[in-house]
């Protein structure tokens, strides 16, 4: 079975700084994908950054940045240069696997204020 | 081109009572997933569907839970009798099956309230 862990139930960070928000996964297949959703205050889950678990590289997307650590099972979000517009829920989303054939497994989501 | 279109955006019930919610996939996506957030607690698959056909349904909770996907089109997730546990929000995502790495699109989600 597949878990995701989201320590932080709620995080503060002053605009223009960076924050890192934590997640850690356990799964035994060698095969599998990392994700990170934003939920705004509007509902809707908006995708932000992907790291297949044979990247070498870590992902990164603009201001987003995943700083994955196979060993530790660790794919943490980095978001730099923090906006009142990144306030928002978070969450951490895992797949086995490599298609569009899998569902994900989510953490339980960190809340993100972005104070000015 | 539309996103995945949720419908009721909210819905109050009453213990009892049946409540049914659509979700319009992304047109040409053929996997659609659903999803459940109880308050403040993770994000659960409810199951999946592979054009019509149900690929997964391991995460239903109850046969109280029906979901269809008529013609591999829409689908609906039917509650009935719904009960007080059953309040959250309720995600419908697709994909395509061939994918960069099958990246889910979701919908804005229909939240539901069993009084």
């Amino acid at each position: 079975a597949q878990k995701i862990t989201q320590t932080q139930p709620g995080m503060f960070v002053q605009e223009k700084e960076a924050v890192t928000l934590d997640c850690t996964y356990d799964t035994s297949d060698q095969s599998y994908g990392l994700f990170w959703y934003k939920q705004p205050s509007s509902g809707e889950m908006i995708f932000l950054i992907y790291q297949g678990s044979y990247d070498e590289q870590n992902a990164t997307e603009g201001r987003y940045s995943l700083n994955f650590q196979k060993a530790r099972k660790s794919a943490n979000l980095v978001i730099s240069a923090s906006q009142l517009g990144d306030s928002a829920m978070y969450f951490c989303a895992m797949r086995v696997g490599w298609t569009g054939r899998r569902a994900l497994t989510f953490g339980s989501g960190t809340r993100l204020q972005v104070q000015p | 081109e539309a996103g995945v279109t949720q419908f009721p955006s909210h819905s109050v019930i009453e213990k009892g009572q049946t409540v049914t919610l659509r979700c319009d996939p992304i047109s040409g996506h053929d996997n659609l997933y659903w999803y459940r957030r109880v308050m403040g607690k993770e994000i659960k698959f409810l199951l999946h569907f592979v054009k019509e056909s149900k690929q997964d349904e391991s995460g239903m909770p109850n046969n109280r839970f029906l979901a269809e996907r008529t013609g591999g089109t829409y689908s609906t997730l039917k509650v009935q009798p719904a009960e007080l546990e059953d309040s959250g929000v309720y995600f419908c995502a697709s994909s395509q099956v061939s994918g960069v790495h099958g990246e889910l699109f979701f919908g804005e989600g229909s939240r539901l309230t069993v009084l």
